[in-house]
């Protein structure tokens, strides 16, 4: 079975500061990764998505995440935060029948000015 | 490509009442899923779709919960018997293919607040 793990529900930046939201995954395979932001009232729109073929996967909005199967972890990074990046993000994993995708609690990124 | 759509995009009604979402999914995407999604967490898969055959429905909530894709284009979501904790955002996705690794593709989503 897959699942995630988000590891902060809420993460504060000043803006121009580095982005960081961890994601911790479950799988007994290879498993596909992504990470999703919803603004308010939204639906969830695709950030990246790891699929194997790099373990470092660059995403919209100057977004990346790393895949690091030694650490289970598939942590979201920004270099300088914008006020615009104040969403919520969910890590996802799919397995390998891409029949359900698993979805973290969410973290809750706000910037301050 | 005008993405996955959802309608109503908010219902209110009253405790005992039938509601029903339609989802209509990215043109032809094969997989329609349906998630619900409440305050302060993550979406939570209730059912898929592969073209008209509903493959998983064992995350339905409870058999108030039904759904259907008829012609494996647009689907619906019903709840019968409506209760207060069945508010929430009924959130639905589409992706194509019938492989693995798919990008699911997100509507705006139906709020529903049941009074």
């Amino acid at each position: 079975a897959q699942s995630v793990t988000q590891l902060g529900s809420h993460v504060s930046v000043s803006e121009g500061a580095l982005v960081l939201l961890r994601c911790n995954y479950s799988s007994s395979v290879p498993p596909y990764l992504f990470w999703y932001v919803q603004y308010p009232n939204q639906g969830l729109q695709l950030l990246l998505k790891y699929t194997s073929a790099a373990t470092l996967v660059k995403g919209i909005n100057g977004f990346e995440a790393e895949f690091k199967k030694s650490e289970t972890s598939f942590h979201l990074t920004k270099p300088s935060a914008h006020m615009s990046d104040a969403a919520e993000y969910f890590c996802a994993v799919s397995g390998h029948t891409g029949n359900q995708f698993y979805f973290g609690t969410g973290t809750s990124l706000t910037v301050i000015p | 490509d005008t993405g996955v759509s959802q309608d109503p995009r908010h219902k209110i009604t009253k405790r005992g009442q039938n509601v029903t979402f339609r989802c209509d999914p990215i043109s032809e995407h094969n997989r329609l899923y349906w998630y619900r999604q409440t305050l302060g967490q993550g979406p939570e898969f209730l059912t898929y779709f592969q073209n008209e055959a509903q493959l998983e429905k064992s995350r339905l909530l409870s058999d108030r919960f039904s759904a259907e894709r008829p012609k494996g284009s647009f689907s619906t979501l019903e709840i019968q018997r409506t209760e207060q904790g069945d508010s929430a955002m009924y959130l639905c996705a589409s992706s194509p293919g019938q492989g693995v690794g798919n990008t699911i593709y997100f509507g705006e989503g139906s709020w529903l607040t049941v009074v």
